[in-house]
């Protein structure tokens, strides 16, 4: 059991450029969240997906930011014309039917 | 709509000493609680959950926390702390129903000798 994988470990874009951060989940577990983490506002949700279906985006920037889950081995979560502000560490995790979370290390977006 | 609150963003302590990180909780219902814990350059790991039953509930490395209704609390607890405990840690709320969790700002601990 690899846990769950996220790719790549470092990422930097320059201002207006895209980003597209991957996650492949525990094989076997129904769920997978996205979060944002940063020194200034913590944790942060924002987004869920059940048997690969969105369920709640609650905390997606609405315009530049998109989650998908095309199959039960991955997620991506892209941004769109990246900005300083969307500099953070994006956490990954997944959970199974006893809803304890698995974390991943981690994508640390730089954005110049 | 429900909160977590660590009042401590940092705490010292002495090797061997004993600790307690606070957790509050803003939630009407009947929530499920967990602590995790962020050590260096590591990924969140879960060191011990609630969801209902005995309030004191035991999790890895000595580590037990205690729920209280009353109080809307969930403090962490350790009777002797070591040096390799020095990491962040985040108490969560997550309610009956409802797969998102919310999350402490986290509690820095150093640990010194």
């Amino acid at each position: 059991n690899a846990g769950v994988i996220q790719t790549p470990r470092h990422k930097v874009t320059g201002k207006g450029q895209e980003a597209t951060l991957w996650c492949e989940p525990i094989s076997g577990h129904s769920a997978v969240f996205w979060y944002r983490q940063t020194i200034v506002q913590g944790l942060e949700f924002l987004t869920y997906f059940r048997n690969q279906a969105p369920i709640d985006d609650s905390g997606m920037p609405k315009e530049r930011f998109s989650a998908q889950m095309p199959n039960q081995s991955h997620s991506t979560l892209k941004i769109q014309s990246t900005q300083p502000q969307d500099s953070a560490v994006y956490l990954c995790a997944s959970s199974s039917f006893d809803e304890r979370l698995f974390f991943g290390h981690g994508t640390k977006l730089s954005v110049l | 709509a429900q909160s977590v609150t660590q009042p401590d963003a940092r705490v010292t302590v002495s090797e061997g000493a004993s600790l307690q990180l606070r957790c509050k909780y803003s939630y009407s219902g009947t929530p499920y609680l967990f602590w995790y814990v962020q050590y260096p350059r590591q990924g969140l790991q879960l060191l011990l959950k609630y969801y209902s039953g005995d309030p004191v509930v035991q999790g890895v490395n000595g580590f037990e926390a205690e729920f209280s209704k009353s109080n809307s609390s969930f403090h962490l607890r350790k009777a002797s702390v070591h040096w390799s405990d020095s990491a962040v840690y985040f108490c969560v709320l997550r309610r009956a129903g409802n797969y998102k969790y919310v999350f402490g700002a986290g509690t820095r601990l150093k640990v010194i000798a």
